[in-house]
């Protein structure tokens, strides 16, 4: 099973709301990520959690704050967005990277529209 | 630094025929890996295929090869056969081992049109 699994597929919000997104695998793997990506644009790496921990941070703004329960679950909670955040928000997981190959899961996105 | 150059933003390729994809990309790794995607109008990235540095042969995953030329630095994903199915953004990424931890860098992408 090499799925990845992303809610909402689509999510429109508020400038006051606080809403989450939610990513889940069961591959075993221990590092996952999020990405963000406007439209026609490659994806921007925002966070990566590596066993559980957040190993990168991406100088996202705090209105954006990640969350690792568990090995299989990332959340992103939002707060406070603004209307340029609308975009596409892409899960990914993978094996940890010891100098081989290992490529990453992607999950199908959250459209997320900021009013 | 760019790392990552797709110097393609849009190709057509005729259905049935081959087309290839550039891709050149920039490190002082040794050790690194290189990937390509494939972005449908869904918004899923579908991993296609993989080519460690260290590889001497050129990575092939069924219709897709990788066309890897060390010295070039280059990376190009050569598809045989088109299908109308291809018809998407694809993307190639590089990992490397000197960043000491799991992100990838993405290419701007090339947008792929076949033509029925």
């Amino acid at each position: 099973d090499t799925e990845v699994t992303q809610t909402p597929k689509h999510l429109v919000m508020g400038m006051t709301n606080k809403k989450s997104l939610k990513c889940e695998q069961h591959m075993g793997h221990r590092a996952m990520y999020w990405y963000k990506q406007k439209a026609k644009k490659p994806p921007e790496l925002m966070f990566v959690y590596s066993y559980e921990k957040l190993s990168i941070n991406e100088s996202v703004p705090s209105r954006f704050s990640p969350e690792c329960p568990n090995s299989s679950l990332l959340n992103l909670h939002l707060h406070a967005l603004q209307p340029e955040d609308s975009a596409l928000y892409l899960c990914a997981s993978s094996q940890e990277w010891a100098g081989g190959s290992y490529e990453q899961y992607f999950g199908p996105g959250t459209r997320l529209t900021v009013t | 630094a760019q790392k990552i150059t797709q110097t393609q933003p849009g190709m057509f390729v005729q259905e049935k025929e081959a087309v290839t994809l550039d891709c050149t990309y920039d490190t002082s790794d040794q050790s690194y890996g290189l990937f390509w995607y494939k972005q449908p109008s869904s918004g899923e990235m579908i991993f296609l295929i993989y080519q460690g540095s260290y590889d001497e042969q050129n990575a092939t995953e069924g219709r897709y090869s990788l066309n890897f030329q060390k010295a070039r630095k280059s990376a190009n994903l050569v598809i045989s056969a088109s299908q109308l199915g291809d018809s998407a953004m694809y993307f190639c990424a590089m990992r490397e081992a000197q960043s000491n931890n799991n992100d990838m860098r993405f290419g701007a992408g090339t947008r792929l049109t076949v033509k029925p």
